[in-house]
């Protein structure tokens, strides 16, 4: 069965530099939800988008921004890259209305600030 | 405000012994679900169980279990007879009806053979 796809799987960036990282959702999945997992720590939400609206938001910073397109990808945006901005980011799809919304996680993009 | 708690930072166990997972979870919400995920070093977040709210039976999953508890919101989670391919970062989840899920800090278990 599909899966959710991010890409890249690694991402090695300066100070200051702009990342961007994709997320393609399970097909016939509407929603996407991004996290972030810094080193020893648990993934925390950062925003979801259902059919293409932004539906949630969590702790995002200002410098970060995301948006889903009309075939359901979604990119996060990350501009003026910190050191602290080191860590995983991981993408989960669901569809709503089936049982419970299950979020099906992506393997995660490895950001790596330097 | 949601709220998950795992006490335990670190358990370290030799293969073959039983081993149990503690969390505890803070909502208002009276409809929510509990999950269960293992992280290996490859770093994947690998989907063990989910639990709703109404529903407190218990489940076994070959050598995994789950002990879910409304009267102490506790949602724990026991690996019986482990083995060394155990070893990982187990995290706890909630969601309520927001969708987004909130993890606990996690356990990391060490099987040693």
């Amino acid at each position: 069965a599909a899966g959710v796809i991010q890409s890249p799987r690694h991402l090695i960036k300066e100070k200051r530099e702009t990342a961007t990282l994709k997320c393609y959702p399970i097909p016939r999945h509407d929603t996407v939800y991004w996290y972030q997992q810094g080193p020893g720590q648990d993934p925390q939400f950062l925003i979801s988008f259902y059919e293409k609206m932004q539906s949630d938001k969590g702790s995002i910073p200002d410098r970060f921004s995301a948006q889903q397109f009309s075939d359901y990808h979604s990119e996060l945006n990350m501009s003026s890259l910190e050191l602290g901005d080191s860590a995983l980011y991981f993408c989960a799809s669901s569809l709503v209305g089936t049982a419970y919304n299950e979020q099906f996680f992506g393997p995660g993009t490895r950001l790596t600030v330097l | 405000a949601q709220k998950v708690t795992q006490a335990q930072t670190e358990i370290s166990v030799v293969e073959k012994e039983d081993v149990t997972l503690d969390c505890v979870y803070e909502t208002r919400d009276t409809t929510y679900y509990l999950f269960w995920y293992k992280q290996p070093p490859s770093g994947e977040l690998v989907f063990l169980i989910r639990r709703n709210s109404f529903d407190e039976q218990n489940e076994i999953s070959g050598r995994y279990s789950w002990n879910f508890q409304k009267s102490t919101s506790s949602f724990n989670f026991t690996i019986t007879a482990s083995q060394v391919v155990d070893s990982a970062v187990y995290f706890c989840a909630l969601s309520d009806n927001t969708d987004k899920l909130i993890f606990g800090t996690g356990t990391r278990l060490q099987v040693f053979p």
